[in-house]
């Protein structure tokens, strides 16, 4: 089974510039998040989605990130205007609806820095 | 709010040498308690958890959960180097899970 597939892996910008994440989940898999995990500290749920529709975006920043599953498969997360504070791995999971075995599985991450 | 400690922060211990890793946790619903290593980026999952003091076993890694003390642990046995990781501890309530901060190990030659 392919994994989940992010890109870009890496990312440097400007702050106040902005910058897109794209994620393609694993076949079948209706469950998507995206994590916002800073250096030396746990993954942070950004958003859930279950296919189409936001199940949880209650500690997504409103003001500058957004998020969009078109159709329910791929995803993406914009940051615009990008702050300082956001430098961190964006890692998108995905998961089915049946998680009798348990866990998500994650893709490889995208590391941005905010200069 | 739901939140989840794990402890101790770091660890550095030499290779043959056993490891116990704990995770407390306050979370409402509680439903599963879920181990991951992460080793450069992605987190990759070990165990699920859900029913108190029955172990989970794969090769030199074993986890217990104790809903009644909130917490669980994850024993690493004879550690090599490849075990130098961080390990991530996290629980879900009603399909959104909380992680901890993670311990990050490290095993030396």
């Amino acid at each position: 089974e392919a994994g989940v597939a992010q890109s870009p892996r890496y990312k440097i910008i400007e702050k106040r510039q902005s910058v897109a994440f794209w994620c393609n989940p694993i076949s079948g898999h209706a469950t998507l998040y995206w994590y916002q995990q800073i250096l030396g500290q746990g993954p942070k749920l950004l958003i859930q989605f279950q296919n189409n529709g936001v199940v949880d975006d209650s500690q997504l920043p409103k003001d500058r990130f957004s998020a969009e599953r078109l159709k329910g498969v791929d995803s993406t997360l914009k940051i615009q205007p990008a702050k300082l504070e956001d430098s961190a791995v964006y890692l998108c999971a995905s998961s089915s609806l049946n998680r009798a075995r348990g866990g998500y599985t994650f893709g490889s991450g995208t590391r941005l820095t905010v200069v | 709010e739901d939140k989840v400690v794990q402890s101790p922060l770091s660890l550095v211990v030499h290779e043959g040498d056993t490891v116990t890793l704990n995770c407390s946790y306050e979370v409402t619903n509680f439903r599963s308690l879920l181990w991951y290593k992460q080793e450069k980026k992605a987190p990759t999952f070990l165990f699920m958890l859900t029913s108190s003091g029955i172990e989970k076993k794969s090769g030199r890694l074993s986890s217990i959960l104790d809903k009644k003390e909130l917490s669980s642990i994850l024993n690493i046995t004879a550690t090599q180097t490849g075990d130098s990781a961080i390990y991530l501890c996290a629980v879900t309530n009603a399909g959104k899970s909380t992680f901890g901060d993670g311990t990050t190990l490290t095993v030396k030659p």
